[in-house]
C-alpha cells in the first residue's frame, strides 16, 4: 500500500527565512510525484509533478526535489503570501488515483 | 477557462437524510476523481472515471456512498442515509486522462455537515 508521509506538520518562519519541507514515501513503482498548495477554504492548486529521482522543478521562491524515497519542498526567503499548506502526492506506475500525505501547514510572518 | 466546478459550496443536513453533490469538470478532461478530506486529516480517495466508467470504486466507505457520471462530464456523488461522520468537504478533481501523469485540478469542494 502506498503511503506518504509530511514533517514538519507545522512550520512557522520569518519572513526571507528560508527552510525544507519534507515528504517521504512508500510506493511499489512511481509514476509520479505531485506537490499542491491549499489556501482556507479552497482546493488544492497544483504546483509541480517530479517523475524521477534527481528531477528538480523550480516556480517563483519554490524549488522541488526528488529522490528515490522522499522529496523536499524548498522555500526560498518566504513572504507571508506563501503561507498555505502544502500538499504532496504519488501515484503509482500501476494506478491512476493519488495518495497524498496529511501536509505541511506553513505560516510565514511579517 | 473555467476551472472544476461544485455546487452546492455548504450543504447542512439532518442526519439519515439524502444528498447529492455535483461537480462539473474542466472541459475536455476525461477523468474525474472524487476524494473527501476531513478536518486535521488528509485527502481521502474516494473514486474516479475514466469517461462514465469507475474503474477504481474501491475508496467508498460504504454502500450508502454511490456516484455516477453521464456524457463524460458532470458527476455526482450521492450519500444515503447521511451519518455524521459523513461530515467533511468532498473534493472533486479533473485530469486530462487517467493511468497518465497529468495533475488532477480541484474544484474547491463541498463542506457537507450532518447535523
Amino acid at each position: 500500500e502506498d503511503q506518504v508521509t509530511q514533517s514538519p506538520e507545522a512550520l512557522r518562519l520569518q519572513e526571507g527565512e528560508s527552510s525544507s519541507l519534507n515528504c517521504s514515501y512508500t510506493v511499489s513503482g512511481l509514476r509520479g510525484l505531485f506537490w499542491y498548495r491549499q489556501d482556507p477554504g479552497k482546493g488544492p492548486e497544483f504546483l509541480f509533478t517530479l517523475y524521477s529521482a534527481g528531477e528538480e522543478k523550480e516556480k517563483e521562491r519554490l524549488k522541488a526535489t526528488l529522490t528515490k524515497k522522499e522529496s523536499f519542498l524548498h522555500i526560498t526567503a518566504p513572504k507571508p503570501e506563501d503561507s498555505a499548506t502544502y500538499l504532496c502526492a504519488v501515484q503509482e506506475t500501476s494506478g491512476s488515483r493519488l495518495t497524498f500525505g496529511e501536509g505541511t501547514q506553513l505560516t510565514v510572518n511579517p | 477557462g473555467a476551472g472544476v466546478s461544485q455546487s452546492p459550496s455548504n450543504k447542512v443536513t439532518e442526519k439519515g437524510k439524502d444528498v447529492e453533490l455535483r461537480c462539473d469538470p474542466i472541459s475536455g478532461h476525461t477523468a474525474l476523481y472524487w476524494y473527501r478530506q476531513s478536518l486535521g486529516q488528509g485527502l481521502e480517495f474516494l473514486i474516479y472515471f475514466q469517461g462514465n466508467s469507475a474503474p477504481d470504486k474501491s475508496g467508498l466507505p460504504s454502500d450508502r456512498f454511490s456516484a455516477e457520471r453521464t456524457g463524460g462530464s458532470v458527476s455526482t456523488l450521492t450519500i444515503q442515509r447521511t451519518q455524521q461522520e459523513d461530515s467533511a468537504v468532498y473534493l472533486c478533481a479533473s485530469s486530462l486522462v487517467a493511468l497518465d501523469n497529468s495533475p488532477l485540478h480541484f474544484g474547491n469542494g463541498t463542506r457537507l455537515t450532518v447535523t
